[in-house]
């Protein structure tokens, strides 16, 4: 079984610019998380899908970020325009109810560095 | 409000020596439990977890975990610790509507 995948692995933009992550859930997943990770804590929930619905996005600063996942399965989160202190690791998940399983997946994450 | 609260950031510990990462989370009719553990420059790994039944939950490396309802603990414990387990940990939890709430994570170092 495929993990989840997420693109690129790294990223360095300057500050203003826009930038987007892509995430592949794994299959049959029917909840999709993005999560900013800052250096040194852990992981913030930005926005949480089911499906193709939001399920929780209080945390997501919607002046400048936003998140679709509009087939229920890939998801993008794009930035714009970036500031210095979005550097930090973008991390995707992906959950099912179905097999009992109850934990996340994790992707491998996106590293931004914001100049 | 914190939902899951590690209070050590970090933890130094020599080799084969044991260990123990706090946990702690509020109260809530019905909870799971999680630990995830990161090694550097690599995403998060499921370690163990607690879904309902025996309160004492084990991995496959050596780490195990109690689920305290009366203390709302889930510690993380290991007899003896190799170089291998130095990582972060981050416990988790999950409520009702599939969100998870992460502590802020304990950085564990193993001392050769």
């Amino acid at each position: 079984e495929a993990g989840v995948a997420q693109s690129p692995r790294y990223k360095i933009i300057e500050k203003r610019q826009s930038v987007a992550f892509w995430c592949n859930p794994i299959s049959g997943h029917a909840t999709l998380y993005w999560y900013q990770q800052i250096l040194g804590q852990g992981p913030k929930l930005l926005i949480q899908f089911q499906n193709n619905g939001v399920v929780d996005d209080s945390q997501l600063p919607k002046d400048r970020f936003s998140a679709e996942r509009l087939k229920g399965v890939d998801s993008t989160l794009k930035i714009q325009p970036a500031k210095l202190e979005d550097s930090a690791v973008y991390l995707c998940a992906s959950s099912s109810l179905a097999g009992g399983l109850y934990e996340q997946f994790f992707g491998p994450g996106t590293r931004l560095t914001v100049l | 409000a914190q939902s899951v609260t590690q209070l050590d950031s970090q933890v130094p510990v020599f080799e084969e020596a044991p260990v123990e990462l706090r946990c702690n989370y509020s109260s809530s009719v019905s909870v799971y439990l999680f630990w995830y553990v990161q090694y550097p420059n690599q995403g998060l790994q499921l370690l163990l977890k607690y879904l309902s039944g025996s309160t004492l939950v084990e991995s496959i490396n050596g780490f195990e975990a109690e689920f305290n309802k009366s203390q709302t603990s889930f510690h993380l414990r290991k007899p003896s610790v190799h170089i291998s387990d130095t990582a972060e940990y981050f416990c988790a939890v999950r409520r009702t509507g599939n969100q998870f709430y992460f502590g802020t994570g304990t950085s564990l170092t193993v001392i050769p």
